[in-house]
């Protein structure tokens, strides 16, 4: 089945400065790379999502880059802000298969410091 | 539009007891799941039900029992607890089975004697 192994577990950073996430999966067949955001004792929520077929994707401050070859893809947080510290989660799939289900990482614990 | 809304938030249980979280969502979605959080863990999922009247094991099924009692409602059962049953549950939902993003609950925090 799919692994995913997400890092760092904690990040800190200074308010402006970018961080970043990385995440590697296992399955080949995942097809689908979701990021959940998750402020302390709130749910999680959905931030920004890749399909295979697309290698980068952008929304404001944050990008998703994919690279299909080495089975790892990665968030970017640019101009980060006090608001950005949560907990961040990636996640993989095989969007579209009959088995398999959505597998997240560890998370990583992203603080920004003002 | 309430979304995904999970009872009860907190409980504390001794173990051998037997509890059920409940789970409705308004969203008219076809496809429910319940996760477990641990820290350090991540989001497990125990099961879920790609469609009413189906369930399915996950990742860490087992301790649990799951129903589908209608569309809208996905409940989960602890028949006897155990301390490392300790965790935040949380429910979710997706228009169909792992379309896309998933709606979460605000979570229930379980703790085990």
């Amino acid at each position: 089945g799919e692994n995913v192994e997400q890092h760092p577990s904690t990040l800190s950073v200074q308010e402006g400065d970018s961080a970043v996430i990385k995440c590697t999966y296992s399955d080949s067949a995942s097809n689908y790379f979701p990021w959940y955001k998750q402020e302390l004792g709130k749910r999680p929520q959905l931030i920004i999502d890749i399909r295979s077929n697309v290698g980068e994707k952008k929304d404001q401050r944050i990008a998703v880059t994919l690279n299909k070859t080495a089975k790892h893809f990665s968030l970017h947080i640019t101009e980060t802000q006090p608001e950005d510290s949560a907990v961040y989660f990636c996640a993989a799939m095989n969007y579209g298969g009959s088995q398999g289900n959505l597998i997240f990482g560890k998370g990583t614990k992203l603080s920004v410091k003002p | 539009n309430a979304g995904v809304t999970q009872t009860p938030k907190f409980q504390v249980l001794k173990t051998g007891q037997s509890m059920t979280l409940q789970c409705a969502q308004d969203m008219n979605h076809n496809s429910m799941y319940w996760y477990r959080q641990d820290p350090g863990m991540g989001l497990r999922l125990i099961y879920y039900s790609a469609s009413e009247g189906t369930t399915d094991k996950g990742e860490v099924p087992n301790g649990y029992n799951v129903s589908r009692l209608n569309k809208r409602e996905f409940s989960l059962r602890l028949e006897s607890a155990a301390p490392s049953q300790t965790s935040v549950y949380f429910c979710a939902s997706s228009e169909q089975r792992w379309s896309g993003e998933l709606f979460f609950g605000e979570g229930s925090r379980l703790t085990v004697l």
